[in-house]
């Protein structure tokens, strides 16, 4: 069964670069049938997305975050990789990985995350 | 990019009992790509539904999903203990960005 863990340091500097890892294990994350996502939640507040990884390398971002972010992919280590540059206090949040699972159906794509990691807390101060 | 707004923000209600929580698309999502989250406390979210009506694997069935266009919904047809939580509806369209939106928190009455 596939599981997902991140890793990083929980405390980052203002105007520093946010640095995150997600090793999965239990299967490829050269799949092809899935993409590698990393979403946050700020303390108290809801889910946001903020981008996501095809085998490729292929990515996509939220377009608020898209001048600050970088995901890579490595998959000679079964691994994916956030870089956040630029932060501050309003980074702070709760940061999971995820699997993007996705299927067509009525002539349009759908897209869900059906294995996350436990998530990792991190503190911009 | 398409907006979510789930309601209502609370709900309480008693084991037993029957829960249906809202999530309004705006515009709407020209497709069934709507998925639903269940979150607790210190745990990752868990994926109950997707495409808008599917059951993941392993999610019991007094959880489904209906919905299309802008209108979709969540029905717990009998709540257990377990079931208390927050809630996130998430759509994905043809392409990014996903939205996510912002909660119903289900509380024991």
């Amino acid at each position: 069964q596939v599981q997902l863990q991140e890793s990083g340091p929980g405390l980052v500097k203002p105007s520093q670069t946010l640095s995150l890892t997600c090793t999965v294990s239990g299967g490829s994350i050269s799949n092809g049938h899935y993409y590698w996502t990393w979403i946050r939640q700020p303390a108290g507040k809801g889910l946001e997305w903020i981008g996501r990884i095809y085998r490729s390398g292929s990515t996509n971002y939220k377009s608020s975050l898209k001048s600050r972010v970088t995901i890579s992919i490595d998959t000679s280590k079964n691994q994916f990789s956030l870089n956040l540059r630029s932060v501050t206090a309003a980074d702070t949040a709760v940061y999971y990985c995820a699997r993007v699972g996705f299927g067509y159906s009525s002539g349009s794509y759908y897209y869900y995350m059906d294995v996350w990691g436990k998530g990792t807390t991190v503190t911009v101060s | 990019e398409i907006v979510l707004t789930q309601s209502p923000g609370t709900l309480s209600l008693s084991p037993g009992e029957r829960a249906t929580l809202s999530c309004r698309a705006s515009p709407s999502i020209t497709s069934n790509s709507l998925a639903w989250y269940q979150h607790k406390p210190g745990q990752a979210p868990r994926l109950l539904i997707y495409a808008a009506s599917t059951r993941a694997t392993g999610i019991p069935d007094r959880f489904s999903g209906s919905g299309s266009g802008t209108d979709f919904s969540l029905t717990i047809s009998r709540l257990e203990p377990e079931d208390f939580a927050v809630y996130y509806c998430q759509q994905s369209g043809d392409s990014p960005p996903y939205t996510f939106g912002q909660g119903t928190k289900l509380e024991i009455k």
